[in-house]
């Protein structure tokens, strides 16, 4: 299994700029989430969907947009980029929408807006 | 709202000593309390979590936690540490009832071991 796919790796965008980080896992979950960390402030939830067709609302969602059309995919979209969203993002799913379930994190994707 | 609290940001130990990382959480209820680990350039891996009966868990890699209620607290340890153990470690805290599926990451303790 190849787990949770984060692409791209790496970014760079000018302010403005729209682009859309992908997230895909092959592990059937339930549950997929996007997290932003950054120096000092830890892992900060964006986004998360708890099955396809349904997405809520985390603790930083100002910019970013999120759907979920099929199981696998999650993808997190930034519609007009700002130097405040250069960040590490991180993808994450478990088995199902109780909290008690593992995790599984991608390896990441890091953004830098100019 | 759930919240948790890292004291400490870094911290330094020798290889073979003995390693506590503090953790505080704020939940209403009986949390579920998670320790994820993040080695350089890459995601977070769970070491262990706790969601009820016996206070000391056992986790991955050697690690246990202790669950003190009483404390609001949910520290880590490790008997004796490796050079592989250095990375970052990260509190997490959950709710424990059904409908809420946020997990609350605290800012997380990056640890160094010195020869």
């Amino acid at each position: 299994n190849a787990g949770v796919t984060q692409t791209p790796k790496f970014q760079v965008l000018k302010t403005g700029q729209s682009m859309t980080l992908q997230c895909a896992q092959d592990m059937n979950h339930e549950y997929m989430s996007w997290y932003r960390q950054d120096p000092g402030m830890g892992l900060r939830l964006i986004h998360y969907s708890v099955g396809a067709g349904i997405t809520d609302q985390g603790e930083v969602p100002n910019g970013y947009n999120v759907s979920r059309s099929t199981t696998e995919d999650f993808p997190l979209r930034l519609l007009s980029a700002a130097p405040s969203q250069t960040s590490v993002y991180f993808c994450a799913s478990r088995a199902r929408g109780l909290v008690d379930e593992k995790l599984f994190f991608g390896s990441g994707t890091q953004l830098s807006v100019l | 709202a759930q919240s948790v609290t890292q004291p400490d940001i870094h911290i330094t130990v020798s290889e073979g000593a003995s390693l506590e990382l503090r953790c505080n959480y704020s939940y209403g209820a009986t949390p579920y309390l998670f320790w994820y680990v993040q080695s350089p350039g890459q995601g977070l891996q769970l070491l262990l979590k706790y969601f009820s009966g016996d206070t000391l868990v056992q986790g991955i890699k050697g690690f246990e936690a202790e669950f003190k209620r009483s404390q609001s607290s949910f520290n880590l340890r490790k008997p004796s540490v490796h050079w592989s153990d250095a990375a970052e470690y990260f509190c997490a805290v959950g709710a424990s009832n059904f409908g809420n599926e946020k997990l609350t990451f605290g800012t997380g303790t990056r640890l160094t071991i010195i020869p």
